[in-house]
Formats: structure tokens, C-alpha cells, sequence
């Protein structure tokens, strides 16, 4: 059975950069052509759509609201998928998720989900 | 503000049926079948519960139900139960530069 995992730090400073690692258990992150994605949730808000990144690694989307400051990148060889955020203020603030779609698609559902992990940005 | 809307709260008595709403535009729910739903209860992580409008992933009771008129998605939860008291996401493909886009979710409480 697939599951997900993310680790990070749990507490970051501002202007300082957030790095963020989804690991993939039951499963290879390269076997199958999957956009693996990256979800937050602010405190007391909703979810949003940080990016995604293609099984082999050479595709990738992220939020415009975010793009400037976002790296997603993909390393088959440890089988995880990592989020770098940079320039960290205190409205990235959110329970991070990592996260796979049911298909191939972008736009396809994500049926597969880490637990999150929170991220408090804060001096 | 989300590019999806989505009521922000819904009640309904345990028994009874309940419907959210998901209204987007042509870019989005109204032109593609990618639209999907999540049920989130605090401290979890979203739960899949309808995928391209109108599929329920295996597992997921019968009573969650989608459609999908124009640019509006909708949920319907039938015969309430306590436990269907969450936060409900809708999603949506967008040909867009944000392909994947959220509603601002709906708190659900079962009175």
C-alpha cells in the first residue's frame, strides 16, 4: 500500500528557506507517470495548491502566487520528492502535505496523502 | 481568495440530506470533468471522496454523490451521520497558469 511521508523542520525563521521531504513507501516514485504534488493549509484557512512535479522529474508546475519562491525537485534514487520554499514570512505558516493523484493527469484528484506536517515560521 | 467558491458553512439534522456547492468558471469546473471533492477532519489529512465529478473512489460510502451544471459542481451527502461533520474541499483542473485550483471550503456540522 502506498503511503507518504514528509519531514522537515517544524519551526523556520523568517527570510530563511523552508526544505520540505515527501518520502514514497510501497511504491516507486519513477514507475509510474504521476504528477506528485505539494498541498498547504494556513492556519484557519483552506487548502492550496503549491505545485507538482512529473514522475520523471523534468516536468513541474507551481502556483504563480508562489513560483518565484518555489523548487520542487524529485530524487529516484531515495525515492522522495522535495519542496523548497524560499524567503519564508509568517503567511507560509500551514500544515504541509504532500500528496498523489489518482491518474496522469495535472488536473487529476489526489487519492493518496501524507498525515502533514506543520511549519511555523517564526524568529 | 480561492478561485473556487464554496458556502462557507452547512447543517443539516443526522438523517437528512445535504448539497455544497462548487461555482468556478468555463477555465475550470464548467470545462472540464476534472473536478473532485475531499472531506477533512481537523488534524487528518483530506480524504478523497468524489473524483472527475462524479466518481466515488472505492471505499467511500454511497451516500457522498457529485454533479456538475455549467461552471457550479455540487456534493450531496444523504442520510447525515455525526461522523460526516468535517470541512468539504471541492477541486478543479484549470487551463489556467494555476492548473490545479481549490474552493475555500465548507465547514459541515450535523446538528
Amino acid at each position: 500500500q502506498l503511503q507518504l511521508q514528509e519531514s522537515g523542520p517544524g519551526l523556520v525563521k523568517p527570510s530563511e528557506t523552508l526544505s520540505l521531504t515527501c518520502t514514497v513507501s510501497g511504491g516507486s516514485i519513477s514507475s509510474s507517470n504521476f504528477y506528485w504534488g505539494w498541498i498547504r493549509q494556513p492556519p484557519g484557512k483552506g487548502l492550496e495548491w503549491i505545485g507538482s512535479i512529473f514522475s520523471s522529474g523534468k516536468n513541474t508546475y507551481q502556483n504563480p502566487s508562489l513560483k518565484s519562491r518555489v523548487t520542487i525537485s524529485l530524487d529516484k534514487s531515495k525515492n522522495h520528492f522535495s519542496l523548497n520554499l524560499t524567503s519564508l514570512t509568517a503567511a507560509d505558516t500551514a500544515v504541509y502535505y504532500c500528496a498523489r493523484p489518482l491518474g496522469q493527469l495535472i488536473g487529476d484528484a489526489f487519492d493518496v496523502w501524507g498525515q502533514g506536517t506543520m511549519v511555523t515560521v517564526s524568529s | 481568495q480561492s478561485a473556487l467558491t464554496q458556502p462557507a458553512s452547512v447543517s443539516g439534522s443526522p438523517g437528512q440530506s445535504i448539497t455544497i456547492s462548487c461555482t468556478g468558471t468555463s477555465s475550470d469546473v464548467g470545462g472540464y470533468d476534472y473536478v473532485s471533492w475531499y472531506q477533512h477532519h481537523p488534524g487528518k489529512a483530506p480524504k478523497l471522496i468524489i473524483s472527475e465529478v462524479r466518481d466515488r473512489p472505492s471505499g467511500v460510502s454511497n451516500r457522498f454523490s457529485g454533479s456538475k451544471s455549467g461552471n457550479t459542481a455540487s456534493l450531496t451527502i444523504s442520510g447525515l451521520q455525526a461522523e460526516d461533520e468535517a470541512d468539504y474541499y471541492c477541486s478543479s483542473y484549470a487551463r489556467t497558469n494555476t492548473p490545479v485550483v481549490f474552493g475555500g471550503g465548507t465547514k459541515l456540522t450535523v446538528l
